[in-house]
């Protein structure tokens, strides 16, 4: 049974609007909320966090949004660049986490 | 800056064959991961270490043994391959655990025929 869930395997946006990513999960007992990104063949790196205290945190381009009582947490991008093209993992736990099966964002020029 | 390291990057084994992965750090992390990705999927825990000689299960453990016997290495040992241990193997370090991020090595790209 998937505890982290991310509904859209992809999503494409324009270079210089916004992107939002979004992810659900079950465990109301998880910490911690992450976002990874990752490019083909290489290992997945750590983007932006947020506790299950918080329900906002802000990184440059890259905010994150907890959620609590819908169970759900969403990651906006803006503006998109072309570089931001990647999979994109929600992961969540503490110890340890547990990842989302991912959305690919393409952002087109 | 190393970070993590996995070796090899790439294998083929035959089924019934064994192999051990292999992953060092240098940041002198205490937490340390292994996880694998199948196509289309996320990434399933298989087995953990919090510290030098204390390791245990994540959500895939069967077929698969670890050691953690220094801070630096975590190796993954996979026993009498299976087709369906096919996969990317990544591992990863924390400082002190999930929620400080991972820093993950680039992945050993696995296939069992």
């Amino acid at each position: 049974d998937q505890q982290v869930k991310q509904n859209s395997p992809s999503l494409s946006v324009q270079e210089g609007r916004i992107s939002i990513l979004n992810c659900d999960y079950t465990n109301s007992m998880f910490d911690y909320f992450l976002w990874y990104k990752k490019y083909p063949a290489e290992g997945p790196t750590f983007l932006i966090s947020i506790s299950s205290i918080k329900d906002k945190n802000e990184d440059g381009r890259f905010t994150v949004f907890l959620n609590k009582s819908a169970k759900h947490l969403s990651l906006h991008i803006v503006p998109s660049q072309p570089g931001d093209s990647a999979v994109y993992f929600c992961a969540a736990g503490s110890e340890k986490l547990v990842f989302g099966k991912g959305t690919k964002l393409t952002v087109n020029p | 800056n190393a970070g993590v390291t996995q070796t090899p990057k790439f294998r083929i084994l035959k089924i019934g064959q064994s192999m051990t992965l292999q992953c060092t750090q240098d940041m002198n992390h205490n937490y340390m991961y292994w996880y694998r990705q199948d196509p289309g999927m996320g990434l399933k825990l298989i087995y953990y270490s919090v510290g030098a000689g204390i390791t245990d299960k994540g959500e895939v453990p069967n077929g698969y043994n670890v050691s953690r016997s220094t801070t630096e290495d975590f190796p993954l040992r996979l026993e009498l391959a299976a087709p369906s241990q096919t996969s990317v193997y990544f591992c990863a370090s924390s400082l002190r655990g999930g929620n400080y991020g991972y820093t993950f090595g680039s992945g050993t790209r696995l296939t069992v025929v």
